[in-house]
């Protein structure tokens, strides 16, 4: 079965340090891989996607993801959070033969000491 | 682009009563598709369009849902006889037919049901 797991429920990281959010997925072929961001009360905010190619894709705000096949792993990174990052991020696989739907991860909040 | 509208923004409700929520999309969107979110979980896909078409309905769904997109425009999802575990935050998001753009996300209907 197609499955999305985002490992860490919440993780909390002082402004100014590096971070790195995870995610693994289970298909039967490479999906488009996609991470979004919540603000609280909010609708989802596209990060940044991997379709083919380069394996190291950049988005908005300074976060980039990396893709690795053989982990089945698409984990989200960015070198400086600001304490405007705090946030839940999703990560989400989508097949396009099955319409483009997006199947989202349970998500993983982000807070951010001062 | 004026964004992925949705009204209302919040919904308060007695337990059987029917509730409406819409939604217009981009206009040049073809593809529109409705999540719940209930706290602490991803969204959870509802059912998707292409254009006037229901291609898809998730099994989760009960016989009380019902969607529409008249003239593949807006579109509106109803619930009949509200239970307690309909609250939750409905959103709705709209697609051009190449999963490669990904979705733009609405802001949401908040639902509670009392």
């Amino acid at each position: 079965a197609q499955s999305v797991t985002q490992p860490d429920i919440h993780i909390t990281v002082s402004e100014g340090a590096s971070l790195e959010l995870r995610c693994n997925y289970s298909y039967g072929a490479t999906p488009y891989l996609f991470w979004y961001v919540q603000s609280p009360g909010q609708g989802l905010q596209l990060l940044l996607k991997y379709f083919s190619g380069d394996t190291l894709v950049q988005g908005i705000k300074g976060f980039e993801a990396e893709f690795k096949r053989s982990q089945s792993s698409f984990n989200l990174r960015k070198p400086s959070v600001h304490w405007s990052d705090a946030a839940e991020y999703f990560c989400a696989p989508a097949v396009y033969n099955q319409g483009g739907k997006l199947i989202f991860g349970q998500g993983t909040e982000l807070s951010v000491k001062p | 682009d004026t964004g992925v509208s949705q009204d209302p923004r919040h919904k308060i409700t007695k337990r059987g009563q029917n509730v409406t929520f819409r939604c217009d999309p981009i206009s040049e969107h073809n593809r529109l598709y409705w999540y719940r979110q209930t706290l602490g979980q991803g969204p959870e896909f509802l059912t998707y369009f292409q254009n006037e078409a229901q291609l898809e309905k998730s099994r989760l769904l009960s016989d009380r849902f019902s969607a529409e997109r008249p003239k593949g425009s807006f579109s509106t999802l109803e619930i009949q006889r509200t239970e307690q575990g309909d609250s939750a935050m409905y959103l709705c998001a709209s697609s051009r037919n190449e999963v490669y753009y990904g979705y733009t996300f609405g802001s949401g209907t908040r639902l509670t049901v009392v």
